[in-house]
């Protein structure tokens, strides 16, 4: 089946520091590729997403690039703020419907 | 437009009950799925609604249970109450044109469920 594997947390930076949180993928097909985030006490909110391969998602000055040939999805920002402290999780779906398999989720913290 | 709701925000029962919760999808959305939220599973999909039929169904006991009405407003039940499904109840709305993948779907803020 469909599965997604994010690197392990928590992760603690300082601002203004460089961010990336791993993602990789198992599926069949070729499925689009997401990234979420949420927020305390929050629901998810889509942060961007790609639809094929070599696709660049890009939001809030978050990017991540489809890489179908290493199955990855990679999140990257060049400077995080504070106010990115959040849980980032990375998700595919697959086929011919909506439902999305999501990876562990990882939290980030942002220290001023 | 109005985003996904979701009610109620909270509910405390005890184990045996049974609990409805409901989700309201952005308007002309007609797709809705439901997952749920703990620290040890993560986010695991429950169901999906489309034009009020099933289309898709993840693994859990026949215990959740969903339905949904022609407005595209969705519910889901949960019947015998065991200590385990404690957890954030997420519902999440797509428009779902051509298919489903890549569909974005628009989370609603979840129901906290806390079984005692």
């Amino acid at each position: 089946g469909n599965s997604v594997t994010q690197m392990e947390g928590p992760v603690t930076l300082s601002e203004e520091a460089f961010l990336t949180i791993n993602c990789t993928y198992t599926a069949t097909g070729y499925p689009s590729l997401f990234w979420y985030v949420q927020y305390p006490g929050e629901g998810l909110q889509l942060l961007l997403k790609a639809t094929k391969a070599d696709d660049k998602g890009s939001n809030k000055g978050f990017e991540a690039t489809y890489r179908k040939e290493t199955t990855s999805f990679h999140l990257e920002k060049g400077s995080v703020q504070v106010s990115d402290s959040a849980v980032y999780f990375c998700a595919l779906s697959a086929g011919a419907n909506s439902k999305l398999t999501f990876g562990k989720g990882i939290t980030l913290s942002v220290r001023p | 437009k109005a985003g996904v709701t979701q009610t109620p925000r909270y509910l405390i029962k005890t184990r045996g009950q049974q609990v409805t919760l409901s989700c309201s999808p952005i308007s002309g959305h007609r797709s809705v799925s439901w997952y749920q939220q703990t620290p040890g599973q993560g986010l695991q999909f429950l169901f999906e609604y489309f034009s009020e039929t099933q289309r898709n169904k993840g693994n859990f006991p026949g215990r959740f249970s969903g339905r949904q009405f022609s407005n595209s407003r969705s519910e889901m039940n949960v019947s015998t109450l065991e200590l385990g499904d404690s957890a954030l109840y997420l519902c999440a709305s797509s428009f779902l044109v051509v298919g489903g993948a890549g569909d974005e779907q628009f989370f609603g803020p979840g129901t906290r469920l806390t079984v005692l």
